[in-house]
């Protein structure tokens, strides 16, 4: 059972280099989210899609942006990162009750 | 602005004995989510509360909203040492994708 991929697991990146972090699941969902998780606090919204082709803006979505071509796969870009994006980003689906976390990917900007 | 507030953001808990936590939220939902974290890995889904008066039990723990209140606790039963985690309470708005969370209680039991 894959449930939701998220990849990498770790990544360093420089001051002003752009990536993108993957998120893929296989359950058929049709909502899907991305957080950020700093020291001390809960996650936080960055983005997040209600279907294919449909996304929206979080609470935190400045530096980031994402697409959603397929129901699959929902990756979030960091366009030029900063060290402020230095946290654990969890992607997540939803089958409108349960919501299911990927992994977690460890991003470190220095 | 939905605001989920979780106090304490750290309890210590002897062994055996029984506590509650709580997560206040402050405009309406009727969604509420209660997940665990231990250092390191990804969020574990512990409740789904799906409307008011809803209460779930899992083994030790046991869940309740009051959606009038805009309250739900968590009930811990005789602590034992595996609860020791970070435990934290979302809110479901909108879309079911949208969440909003507490900061986390991190409980710790001792003997």
């Amino acid at each position: 059972n894959a449930g939701v991929t998220q990849t990498p697991k770790f990544q360093v990146l420089k001051t002003g280099q752009s990536m993108t972090l993957q998120c893929a699941q296989d359950m058929n969902h049709e909502y899907m989210s991305w957080y950020r998780q700093d020291p001390g606090m809960g996650l936080r919204l960055i983005h997040y899609s209600v279907g294919a082709g449909i996304t929206d803006q979080g609470e935190v979505p400045n530096g980031y942006n994402v697409s959603r071509s397929t129901t699959e796969d929902f990756p979030l870009r960091l366009l030029s990162a900063a060290p402020s994006q230095t946290s654990v980003y969890f992607c997540a689906s939803s089958d409108g009750n349960t919501i299911y976390f990927g992994e977690g990917s460890w991003l470190t900007v220095v | 602005e939905l605001k989920v507030e979780q106090n304490p953001l750290f309890l210590s808990m002897q062994e055996g004995k029984n506590y509650t936590i709580y997560c206040n939220y402050s405009t309406t939902s009727d969604r509420l989510y209660w997940y665990r974290q231990d250092p390191g890995k990804s969020l574990e889904s512990l409740f789904v509360l799906l409307s008011n008066g809803a209460v779930k039990q899992e083994g030790r723990l046991m869940a309740s909203l009051d959606t009038k209140a805009r309250l739900s606790t968590l009930h811990i039963t005789a602590a034992v040492h595996d609860l020791s985690a970070t435990y934290f309470c979302a809110v479901a708005t909108g879309a079911n994708s949208k969440l909003t969370f507490g900061k986390g209680i991190t409980l710790s039991v001792r003997p």
